[in-house]
């Protein structure tokens, strides 16, 4: 399994852009880029997934550069409400006889203040 | 869409007695089926994990037991609980690395 690493923990302010880096190193040719958002006791939600360069969705975008060894996860405008603790996560898609291959690591803590 | 039913949501229980919890899967089938414990401001901790049923790996030697008698049904035991065992406990499940699916947790506390 592709090893994630992430900052432990970021501030912004309301109304700001917020960019969340994730490395990956070891990451594997079946691997996808996955995204998770968690408040406190609930459970994670999902954000987004993606494979290369760009992946835009109603509430992120997610930016792989080519060598794939990292991954951004980027928050346009983020409120109070995105105040959370956000996880990035690398695992096959397609596997057959997959493995459960869902592995959390630390995560980041996201602070969003007035 | 698939859903994770997960119950009780809160569970308070004295040292040394069993635990059961138990979560059902709605909107999927032949799952993969997670079991995690999250302590207070602490990243979540794989306990178990299910690719079909009765087959459970573990991830974390404890005194714990998972189990899937079915296809949609995942449940985390106790024989005797621990001081330590207390925690945020989240069902999880998963098809061929898509985007995962969570129930609402338990918390439980040992007493």
């Amino acid at each position: 399994l592709a090893k994630t690493t992430q900052p432990i923990s970021m501030d912004s302010y309301e109304g700001q852009e917020v960019n969340i880096t994730c490395s990956h190193n070891n990451i594997a040719t079946n691997d996808y880029i996955t995204w998770y958002q968690q408040f406190p006791s609930q459970g994670p939600r999902f954000i987004i997934q993606g494979y290369k360069t760009k992946v835009t969705n109603e509430v992120a975008s997610l930016f792989i550069p080519a060598d794939r060894k990292s991954s951004t996860l980027s928050l346009p405008r983020v409120s109070l409400s995105d105040t959370a603790v956000y996880y990035c996560l690398v695992s096959p898609r397609d596997y057959g006889g997959s493995q459960g291959n869902l592995i959390f690591g630390k995560g980041t803590k996201l602070s969003v203040k007035p | 869409s698939q859903t994770i039913h997960q119950w009780p949501a809160t569970l308070v229980q004295p040292v040394g007695s069993p635990l059961s919890l138990e979560c059902t899967v709605e909107g999927t089938s032949n799952p993969n089926l997670y079991w995690y414990r999250q302590a207070a401001g602490r990243g979540l901790q794989l306990l178990f994990y299910s690719v079909g049923i009765g087959q459970i790996s573990s991830e974390v030697p404890q005194n714990l037991s998972a189990s899937r008698p079915q296809d949609r049904q995942f449940i985390l035991s106790s024989k005797k609980l621990l001081l330590s065992d207390s925690g945020f406990y989240l069902c999880a499940g998963d098809r061929d690395g898509a985007e995962a699916f969570f129930g609402q947790g338990t918390r439980l506390t040992v007493v």
